[in-house]
């Protein structure tokens, strides 16, 4: 099984709006990863978490904040946002960052930001 | 810098054809490189990966060939289907080993005509 869901599939807010998307597998992935996409561009990674600590934070703004509470669940929580952070949200996971890590990704959440 | 960039945008092949999507990358020290297929509104999926101590892997349908003498990939498909049709990111783990990161090439829109 090589599947990690993410809810909701689609989210749309306001800017004053705060909301969170899920993420989680259970392949026993100890790495999990949030990427952005723009339509037509590639995933451009966010944050790394590695055995459940943020190890990556690719100078994010701070109106994203990733959290970890567990080994199969990761979150990204939204506050404030802006129209230009509309884009697809994916997850991603892997066996922690060491020889070759192949990255398995979720469906991810269209975020609409009004 | 690391960049990893795809020849051409886009890619139009006859069904039953054979498809190359080329890949050039720029860090003669990456040492691992992924194949994703994008379809849309889906998250990438894994379709094959392979190592920079090998030249050659296969898989079904797919072949992945790597020339490091000139930092060049390619993904060969065969007999392509109408389901092929996509966009195909190349990727490339680039800087330390034990990150994780990877980058994504621009990728090429892959269409099948009937």
């Amino acid at each position: 099984d090589t599947e990690v869901t993410q809810t909701p599939k689609h989210l749309v807010m306001g800017m004053t709006n705060k909301k969170s998307l899920k993420c989680e597998q259970h392949m026993g992935h100890r790495a999990m990863y949030w990427y952005k996409q723009k339509a037509k561009k590639p995933p451009e990674l966010m944050f790394v978490y590695s055995y459940e600590k943020l190890s990556i934070n690719e100078s994010v703004p701070s109106r994203f904040s990733p959290e970890c509470p567990n080994s199969s669940l990761l979150n990204l929580h939204l506050h404030a946002l802006q129209p230009e952070d509309s884009a697809l949200y994916l997850c991603a996971s892997s066996h922690p960052p060491r020889g070759t890590d192949t990255q398995y990704f979720g469906p991810g959440t269209r975020l609409t930001v009004l | 810098g690391e960049s990893v960039g795809l020849h051409l945008p886009t890619l139009s092949v006859q069904e039953g054809d054979n498809s190359i999507i080329n890949c050039a990358y720029s860090n003669s020290a990456s040492d691992y490189f992924i194949w994703y297929k994008q379809e849309s509104g889906k998250g990438p999926q894994f379709i094959i990966d392979i190592r920079s101590n090998m030249d050659k892997r296969q898989g079904q349908r797919v072949t992945v060939l790597l020339n490091k003498t000139v930092k060049h990939l390619s993904l060969q498909i065969a007999a392509t289907q109408p389901g092929d049709s996509a966009v195909y990111f190349c990727a490339e783990r680039g800087g330390s080993s034990n990150t994780g990161k990877l980058i994504f090439g621009q990728g090429t829109t892959l269409q099948v005509k009937p």
